[in-house]
């Protein structure tokens, strides 16, 4: 079945600091992919909708620059959290639509602790 | 705006029991609803996928049933084991291609 490989799966960084998180679809080609956060024991929350080749659509508070998102190719789509403060430490999860574009899949979640 | 429900919020069971999970939906006008199981600190795993055409679907134990008139869900879990322990989420689709997810079910399954 359709595999979305996200790395890495902790990171802790300084506050001010950038982190980038990859999320790549290992067997299918994905031309939109989808960003979400997790506050803890809360449900998914959108963050943005990346498209190949085109700018991402940000939901609404979610803050463009500070959220950087690129998606270069069919396969690969980058979330940076730009200049990171603690408040942005939680739990980064992308996902994908399937090649048959029914179902979503998951990438296994980046957990990001800013100190 | 499409809202979904996943009563109650947790659930314990002995080992073994039969179990249900409800979820609820506003808006009819779906296209796919997908039941997925969250382990703590993990992404979420697909479990069952209903194209708005279908009625339900079977995987292993698992049974997922969709009933777009009344806007309901259910999954069924049968011969439940320690190691179904997780959380259990409801998500829908729209038009729009965005999921939208209910606030999960932690089921835990004691031994």
């Amino acid at each position: 079945g359709a595999v979305v490989s996200q790395h890495p799966s902790r990171v802790i960084c300084k506050s001010g600091t950038s982190v980038k998180i990859e999320c790549r679809s290992l067997d299918f080609q994905a031309t939109t992919m989808f960003w979400y956060r997790q506050f803890p024991k809360k449900s998914l929350m959108l963050m943005a909708t990346s498209n190949e080749g085109s700018k991402a659509t940000y939901e609404q508070g979610v803050e463009k620059d500070k959220f950087l998102i690129n998606h270069a190719s069919l396969t690969l789509s980058t979330l940076t959290v730009t200049s990171a403060h603690p408040e942005d430490s939680s739990f980064y999860i992308c996902s994908a639509r399937d090649s048959q574009g029914y179902g979503y899949t998951f990438g296994s979640g980046t957990r990001l602790t800013v100190v | 705006k499409q809202e979904v429900t996943q009563i109650p919020a947790a659930l314990s069971v002995p080992e073994g029991e039969n179990l249900v999970l409800n979820c609820s939906f506003t808006d009819s006008a779906i296209y796919n609803l997908q039941w997925f199981r969250q382990d703590p600190g993990k992404g979420l795993t697909s479990l069952l996928l209903i194209q708005s055409s279908q009625r339900e679907q079977t995987s292993g134990r698992l049974n997922a049933s969709l009933d777009k008139s009344s806007g309901r869900s259910t999954l069924y879990i049968a011969a439940s084991q320690p190691g179904d322990s997780a959380t259990y989420l409801c998500a829908l689709s729209g038009a729009n291609s965005k999921l939208t997810f209910g606030k999960g079910i932690t089921l835990s399954v004691r031994p």
